[in-house]
């Protein structure tokens, strides 16, 4: 069973629309990462949370850390925010987890 | 502040060649990721350095990949001989010491073995 776990896998959106990405992980951690990677292969870091909610822009990142979950929400998604959006959990070392990603796909 | 930056973008190789690539991490971070990322799947850690020396190294196949950190700076990672398996994405990263700092990655080294 893999230690972090996604769901979608895919995701399909239309403009506009409002995007909810969801990770689960097995044990407790120091810190969860959400990131983005474009189809190039470059991965960009959206945000790192150990508790509460944090937003950026039109990105909102939430977690729960008793029932070990966190969402991602996308608000009025765009195409240019198609991409594979990634979770990655950190323990109590410097060591990143990552979850095998949510391919998204947002069309005009 | 300058991101992680990664040479080449791109390298197509023939199997059993060797190949090497650089990783220059963001400024006073002291701690610095490899990451393979095979298509389809999550990046996994090939080797994480702590200034110059080697944290974890567990998931390095030592028999063909070898990495280097001197002066506690810019990294190589080098492989040799490649194998058609060892086509990927190959992350550089980088972070300050520590739990409640972030990661800088790199745009990524894709390397095709043909």
């Amino acid at each position: 069973k893999n230690e972090v776990e996604q769901s979608p896998q895919n995701l399909t959106a239309q403009e506009g629309e409002f995007i909810t990405i969801n990770c689960s992980y097995s044990v407790g951690i120091s810190a969860l990462h959400w990131l983005q990677q474009h189809p190039g292969g470059g991965i960009v870091s959206l945000f790192m949370l150990s508790s509460g909610k944090k937003k950026h822009g039109r990105l909102i990142a939430t977690i729960n850390i008793q029932e070990k979950h966190s969402s991602l929400h996308i608000t009025a998604s765009h195409p240019r925010d198609s991409a594979v959006y990634i979770c990655a959990v950190r323990w109590n070392t410097d060591k990143l987890i990552f979850g095998t990603g949510t391919r998204l796909q947002v069309f005009p | 502040e300058a991101g992680v930056a990664q040479s080449p973008r791109y390298k197509i190789i023939e199997k059993r060649q060797s190949v090497a690539f650089w990783c220059n991490p963001i400024s006073g971070h002291a701690t610095l990721y490899w990451y393979q990322q095979i298509l389809g799947q999550g990046p996994k850690l090939l080797i994480q350095f702590q200034n110059n020396g080697v944290v974890d190294d567990s998931q390095l196949p030592k028999d063909r990949f070898s990495a280097e950190r001197l002066k506690g700076v810019d990294s190589t990672l080098k492989i040799q001989p490649a194998k058609l398996e060892d086509s990927a994405v190959y992350l550089c990263a980088s972070s300050k010491q520590g739990f409640n700092y972030g990661y800088t990655f790199g745009s990524g080294t894709r390397l095709t073995v043909v």
